[in-house]
């Protein structure tokens, strides 16, 4: 069975600080993965996604960046943190086919300080 | 451009009584519609979808939804709603002709609270 794994379930850093958010797939290959942000307990908003390795596409400029360096390995970074990247990060796969649906990690709670 | 709406920030039921949580879309084709359950610190959790065929779409925990063209909504419903029930629900869509990579649209979602 296909399982995903997103890693730290939280995270508190500073201003100014690096940020790397990992999240893994296993039991299928090839899949579509995401980045979303959850601000406040709300709505989701799609930050990056990749239909394979090296492709990302951005849906919002931001002070994030993500990479595919693997198949199933899909990064979240940033060089210098914002007290607004502050959020709840999570990370989905899919199929590649749209009638799919999207299976979400546990998500990393990030505070800014 | 495809959209999803819900209208309710909050909605309040008593255990036992029917619950029905709303949802409308807009896209330029025939969509693809789909509700996410979401308990506190957690990921999304698939409940049910919508493809084609049945308007009346059968999911986890005795959830059901109807797709409603006319109306373009596709409203979550249970006949008998438990307080475990009480989470933060999301709706989303997705064109079928769109032609980049899988992405659905996600609503602002909707606080369930199942008082006793």
């Amino acid at each position: 069975s296909q399982t995903i794994h997103q890693w730290p379930a939280t995270l508190v850093q500073p201003v100014g600080s690096p940020l790397s958010l990992e999240c893994t797939v296993e039991g299928t290959s090839n899949p579509n993965l995401y980045w979303y942000r959850q601000a406040a307990g709300r709505g989701l908003q799609l930050l990056f996604y990749s239909v394979g390795i090296g492709q990302i596409s951005s849906e919002v400029p931001q002070n994030l960046s993500a990479s595919r360096p693997q198949d199933r390995q899909f990064i979240l970074s940033s060089k210098k943190l914002l007290l607004s990247d502050s959020g709840f990060y999570l990370c989905a796969w899919s199929y590649t086919n749209p009638k799919n649906i999207q299976y979400f990690g546990a998500g990393t709670r990030l505070s800014v300080l | 451009a495809q959209s999803v709406a819900q209208p309710e920030d909050q909605v309040n039921v008593a255990e036992g009584n029917p619950l029905t949580v709303k949802c409308t879309y807009s896209v330029s084709g025939n969509p693809y519609l789909f509700w996410y359950v979401q308990y506190p610190n957690r990921g999304l959790q698939f409940l049910l979808k919508y493809i084609t065929g049945d308007n009346l779409v059968k999911g986890s925990y005795g959830f059901e939804a109807e797709f409603n063209k006319s109306q373009t909504s596709f409203h979550l419903k249970k006949p008998s709603a438990l307080v475990s029930d009480s989470a933060l629900y999301f709706c989303a869509v997705r064109d079928k002709g769109y032609s980049s990579a899988s992405k659905i649209i996600f609503g602002s979602g909707t606080r369930l609270s199942i008082r006793p």
